[in-house]
C-alpha cells in the first residue's frame, strides 16, 4: 500500500534557525513527490515537487528538498526560517492514477 | 494563475439534513477534481475522484450514497453530504487538476468547514 510518513508532528524553532522536516514514502512505482504548505487560514500551496532529474529540488520561499531513492525519503530543508514560515507542511506522493497521498503533516511554529 | 474556489467556506447544519459544497476552477478547465477530508491535526484523506461527465471514483471505505459527487461541467464539481450526522463534521477540501495528464499539478480550494449539530 502506498503511504507517506512525516516524522515530526510539531516543530518549534527560533527565527534564523535551520529547518529540516522528514518525509518517507512507501510506493513501488515511479514516484512524483511534493511538499505543500498550508498557512493559517489559507489553502494548500505547492512549495516544490520532484518528478525526475536532479534529486535536489528548489522551491519557492527558499525551500529545497532532496530525493534519496535508497532511503525512500524526500526531506524538506530551509537554511534560515522566518516567522512567516509558521504553517502546516505536508509531504505527498503521486499514487496510482495521479492521486495524491499525503503524510500526516508537520506543524511548524517559528518564534520571532 | 490557477485558482480554485469553494462555497460555502463554513456551514452549520442540523443532523439529518443534506449539505452541498461547490468546488470551482475559476481560470482553467478541470476534467478531474478531487475531494479530500481533513480532521483536526491530521492529514488530508482522499475521499473520491470526480471526473467530468462520468461517475466519481470513491476510495475504499467512503460511502458513495452518503457523499454524492457531481461533476457536471469542466469548472464545477459538487459534494453533497446526505443525511449529515455529527461524525461528518470535518474540513472538506477540493482540488482541481490542470490539464489532462494524470500527474499534472493539482490546485487546492480553501476548504469548507462543516459542523453538524
Amino acid at each position: 500500500a502506498q503511504s507517506v510518513s512525516q516524522h515530526n508532528h510539531h516543530v518549534i524553532l527560533s527565527e534564523a534557525a535551520s529547518l529540516e522536516l522528514g518525509c518517507n514514502y512507501s510506493y513501488g512505482g515511479t514516484v512524483n513527490l511534493f511538499w505543500y504548505v498550508q498557512y493559517p487560514g489559507q489553502h494548500l500551496q505547492l512549495l516544490l515537487k520532484y518528478f525526475s532529474g536532479d534529486p535536489l529540488v528548489k522551491g519557492i520561499k527558499g525551500f529545497e528538498a532532496e530525493f534519496i531513492k535508497s532511503k525512500f525519503s524526500f526531506n524538506l530543508r530551509k537554511p534560515s526560517v522566518q516567522w512567516s514560515d509558521t504553517a502546516e507542511y505536508f509531504c505527498a506522493v503521486n499514487g496510482q492514477g495521479g492521486k495524491l497521498i499525503f503524510g500526516q503533516g508537520t506543524e511548524l511554529s517559528v518564534k520571532p | 494563475g490557477a485558482v480554485v474556489s469553494q462555497h460555502p467556506s463554513r456551514v452549520i447544519c442540523k443532523s439529518g439534513t443534506s449539505v452541498k459544497i461547490e468546488c470551482r476552477s475559476l481560470d482553467f478547465q478541470a476534467t478531474t477534481m478531487f475531494w479530500y477530508r481533513q480532521f483536526p491535526k491530521q492529514s488530508l484523506m482522499l475521499m473520491a475522484t470526480s471526473n467530468e461527465g462520468s461517475k466519481a471514483t470513491y476510495e475504499q471505505g467512503v460511502e458513495k450514497d452518503k457523499f454524492l459527487i457531481n461533476h457536471a461541467s469542466l469548472t464545477l464539481s459538487t459534494l453533497t453530504v446526505t443525511s449529515a450526522h455529527p461524525e461528518d463534521s470535518s474540513f472538506y477540501i477540493c482540488s482541481a487538476r490542470k490539464g489532462g495528464g494524470a500527474y499534472n499539478e493539482q490546485f487546492f480550494g480553501p476548504g469548507t468547514r462543516l459542523t453538524v449539530l
